[in-house]
């Protein structure tokens, strides 16, 4: 079985701060990872995806990522945030399952961004 | 142009009442997903299809069947709706190549349901 851990629910950082949201996976084979970020009352839109070719992955509106296998992590970073980044983040893994791909969720963190 | 649409938007029924959301994509996509996030956010798959076959079915209460009449459309119909039935559903497509666990998954704008 496939998980991912968010930690921390809630991070909230001032503008043209890091921005550092937290994911731990656990999976049984080679994982490929995902970050989906959802704006209020919108779908989900997807930042970056790691499939298990370069380690550090680059996405959209500044944000990477990097696997790290011996960590089991794959932190999403940003150098400096922006207030339009504040949203809610997601953290997946995908499982292959026939001809669909199942993806299982973190619970989610939640971007606050002050000025 | 929507690439994964959901109608209606929003809906609010009675407990014990029947009701579908629709869900269409135009991205040309083979499979196409269900999922449910509950107040406190948590995304749990229901189903997949792919060319209108069923490849995955979660845990989810028989009340809740999916229908494929093609591949660009898949809906979601729930009989005899209760107060937990009461969520944000995501429609999501991803390509036909999905067995690889790579493909990106589009999701739709959502549809909250409310049962009083």
């Amino acid at each position: 079985a496939q998980s991912v851990t968010q930690l921390g629910s809630h991070v909230s950082v001032s503008e043209g701060a890091l921005v550092l949201l937290r994911c731990n996976y656990s999976s049984s084979v080679p994982p490929y990872l995902f970050w989906y970020v959802q704006y209020p009352n919108q779908g989900l839109q997807l930042l970056l995806k790691y499939t298990s070719a370069a380690t550090l992955v680059k996405g959209i509106n500044g944000f990477e990522a990097e696997f790290k296998k011996s960590e089991t992590s794959f932190h999403l970073t940003k150098p400096s945030a922006h207030m339009s980044d504040a949203a809610e983040y997601f953290c997946a893994v995908s499982a292959p399952t026939g001809t669909a791909s199942k993806l299982t969720f973190g619970t989610g963190t939640r971007l606050q961004v002050t000025l | 142009d929507t690439a994964v649409s959901q109608t209606p938007k929003y809906l609010v029924t009675q407990m014990g009442n029947d009701k579908s959301i629709k869900c269409e994509q135009n991205l040309g996509h083979d499979t196409m997903y269900w999922y449910k996030q509950d107040s406190k956010k948590f995304l749990k798959i229901m189903f997949s299809y792919n060319n209108k076959e069923l490849i995955i079915n979660e845990t989810v209460p028989n009340r809740f069947s999916p229908k494929s009449p093609d591949k660009a459309h898949l809906n979601l119909h729930i009989n005899s709706l209760e107060l937990g039935d009461s969520a944000v559903y995501f429609c999501a497509s991803s390509q036909d190549d999905a067995q690889w666990g790579t493909d990106t998954q589009y999701f739709g704008p959502g549809t909250r349901l409310t049962v009083l």
